[in-house]
């Protein structure tokens, strides 16, 4: 079957601008963590979706940040007002099961100028 | 808050050669994943350890983790250039069941 997608794969935009990230996670996966990838960073969690549980916000870095999930499938990462410290890869990852490993798709690739 | 070291953060050997790298924490951990992750890729999954002391062997790649699964290392036997990528070990736990502390990764490249 058909792994995690995210959407754009890259994406430059100007400082001030409001960008959309968007995950499909594999089918089936009730879990859903999005993370932010820094040059020569680890990966920073972002946020965690567990089906229709309230979502775990806390590793957002300002309320600039925000994340929905819908039907319990896809999910959108925005960031409102974009700042050059912005600039990552932002990747999405699933999981079917709690426990299980957790797959990532290719991530997106945000460049603030 | 947790944190994981790596070490050597950078690595560039010769095909054939034999390597480990190291993953670090003063905290207990109750699994340990090794990731691999590819320029343009997201991590993928090579491994999870979940008992101190254990050996989990992948070919060429052998993962240990720590008695006191504070620790893992991973040591690859004769290096090809298919293993280039960032190894990310990620530790799970802590109080959470759900979330993964990542550590900054190494970078391996190995020369033809």
């Amino acid at each position: 079957g058909a792994g995690v997608s995210q959407s754009p794969s890259n994406k430059v935009t100007e400082k001030g601008k409001d960008v959309e990230l968007r995950c499909d996670p594999i089918s089936g996966h009730t879990a859903l963590y999005w993370y932010r990838q820094r040059l020569g960073q680890g990966l920073e969690f972002l946020i965690y979706f567990q089906g229709n549980s309230a979502p775990d916000k806390s590793g957002l870095p300002s309320d600039r940040f925000s994340a929905e999930r819908t039907g319990g499938s896809v999910s959108t990462l925005t960031i409102q007002r974009t700042q050059q410290e912005d600039s990552a890869v932002y990747l999405c990852a699933s999981r079917k099961t709690s426990g299980g490993a957790q797959y990532f798709g290719p991530g997106t690739r945000l460049l603030v100028l | 808050t947790q944190l994981l070291e790596q070490s050597p953060q950078f690595l560039s050997i010769q095909e054939g050669e034999n390597l480990t790298v190291y993953c670090n924490s003063s905290s207990v951990f109750s699994s340990l994943q090794w990731y691999r992750q590819e320029p343009g890729e997201g991590p993928v999954l090579l491994v999870t350890v979940v008992t101190g002391g254990e050996v989990k062997k992948l070919k060429r790649l052998t993962f240990q983790f720590g008695d006191a699964r504070k620790d893992s290392s991973l040591h690859i036997t004769a290096a090809q250039p298919g293993d280039t990528g960032l190894y990310l070990c990620a530790g799970g736990g802590g109080g959470s069941n759900y979330k993964l502390t990542f550590g900054k990764g190494t970078l391996l490249t190995v020369n033809p």
